[in-house]
Formats: C-alpha cells, structure tokens, sequence
C-alpha cells in the first residue's frame, strides 16, 4: 500500500476564509479521492482527482466551494472555500488502487474546525 | 444506487468476548466489492479486508474473520476474544463503478462504534 501524508493535520479556520489541504502519495497513482466526513458521520466522497484532467464531483459538491488540482501522479490539493461553521469535518484523500481490487488507501486526515 | 446499511450503531463489549458486526448492502452490479476499514480514535482510516462478489469463502485473519453471504447481501465482521486495542468505528464498504473517468469509488455504511472495556 501507498504512504499517504496531509498537510495541516488540524486547523482552526475563520468564517469566510479558504484553507488548501495538501495530499501527497510516495508513488504514483492514478486515481485520488477527497471524502469529508462531517463530526460522528461517515465518509461522503466529495470528488475524484484524476491527473491531467478536470476533477469530477459529486451530487451536492461543487467545483467554485471544493476547487482541487492534481498537478502530478503523486500531489493533489483540496481547497475549502468562503469557509462556514458547517463545512467543520475531517477531510481525507485516498489513493485508488485499480482493478481488479479497487481498493483505496487513505491519508491521516485533516481535521477543519471553523468558528 | 448502491446503499450500505450497518444497523448497529454502538456496540460494547468486556475484554475477551467476540462481537460481531453487520453489514448489509444493496447493489445492482454483479460484480462488485466489499470492505471493511478500521477508524481508531487517531482518525485515519485501516483497510483491513476486501472481498469481491465471486468470492464467498469465509476469510480468517488471527482474530478477524469474515462472513460473505450473497443470498441475505451481507458481509459481517467478527472479532474474536475482543481487545481494548480493538475499540474503534468500523466501516462497511461497498465499490460502485464511477460515471465517469473510470474506476471505482467507495460508498461507506454509518459504522459501528465498537468499545471494548476491560
């Protein structure tokens, strides 16, 4: 399995602000992932970080509130836009295994709290 | 759409006893994959085991061990002589083919928090 490392592991952030979560793999991958997982929740996949294409986003995130890039096979970045209480969670890149397993190996997480 | 149900929401255990843990899923795919991650009060996510749906051979790891049944769409996880170690949120895990771009992502069950006490 990959290593995976975030950058910051918490934050306190202010309303109205952004924070750029970073997530970086030590081999290259295909496909990255960005969940968030809201206080005593489970995961909800925010979007899909392919390299050298568009992010592609589920039913209820968009791209101006979750902006992501995917520079190389091995870094992706998370933005956290216009920042309110509600978007408080944990947020957790993954890195995709392929077929025929499709399992995915997850980072330690960013914990975001904004007050 | 895919939908993975764990019922139990909160389990507690003394040391020693084996718990298991349910998981139920719906899918229309034939195939498709299940797993099981482990959140330990750190955070970060475990993998510990993957299963795909041709494959219904029950799975022994030390302690773990796990239960395909596709004819009730389950897959629970027990835990044997349970440990403190073992306290946790456990995630039932179930791959769906993505619209596009391919691969697969992961839709994710509530969890079960399970607490072991001495």
């Amino acid at each position: 399995s990959a290593v995976i490392s975030q950058k910051p592991s918490r934050d306190i952030c202010q309303r109205g602000t952004s924070l750029t979560i970073q997530c970086q793999v030590d081999s290259q991958v295909t496909m990255m992932f960005w969940y968030r997982q809201q206080p005593g929740q489970s995961l909800t996949l925010i979007a899909t970080a392919n390299q050298g294409s568009e992010a592609t986003y589920e039913s209820g995130f968009v791209i101006d509130k979750f902006p992501i890039s995917r520079p190389n096979l091995t870094f992706s970045t998370l933005t956290v836009s216009n920042m309110s209480p509600e978007d408080s969670s944990i947020y957790l890149c993954s890195v995709g295994r392929g077929p025929p397993s499709y399992e995915q190996y997850f980072g330690p997480g960013t914990r975001l709290t904004v007050t | 759409a895919q939908k993975v149900t764990q019922a139990q929401t909160e389990i507690s255990v003394v040391e020693k006893e084996d718990v298991t843990l349910d998981c139920v899923y719906e899918t229309r795919d034939t195939t498709y994959y299940l797993f099981w991650y482990k959140q330990p009060p750190s955070g970060e996510l475990v993998f510990l085991i993957r299963r795909n749906s041709f494959d219904e051979q029950n799975e022994i790891s030390g302690r773990y061990s796990w239960n395909f049944q596709k004819s009730t769409s389950s897959f629970n996880f027990t835990i044997t002589a349970s440990q403190v170690v073992d306290s946790a949120v456990y995630f039932c895990a179930l791959s769906e083919p993505l619209l596009t771009g391919g691969g697969n992502k992961l839709t994710f069950g509530t969890g079960t928090q399970l607490k072991v006490e001495l």
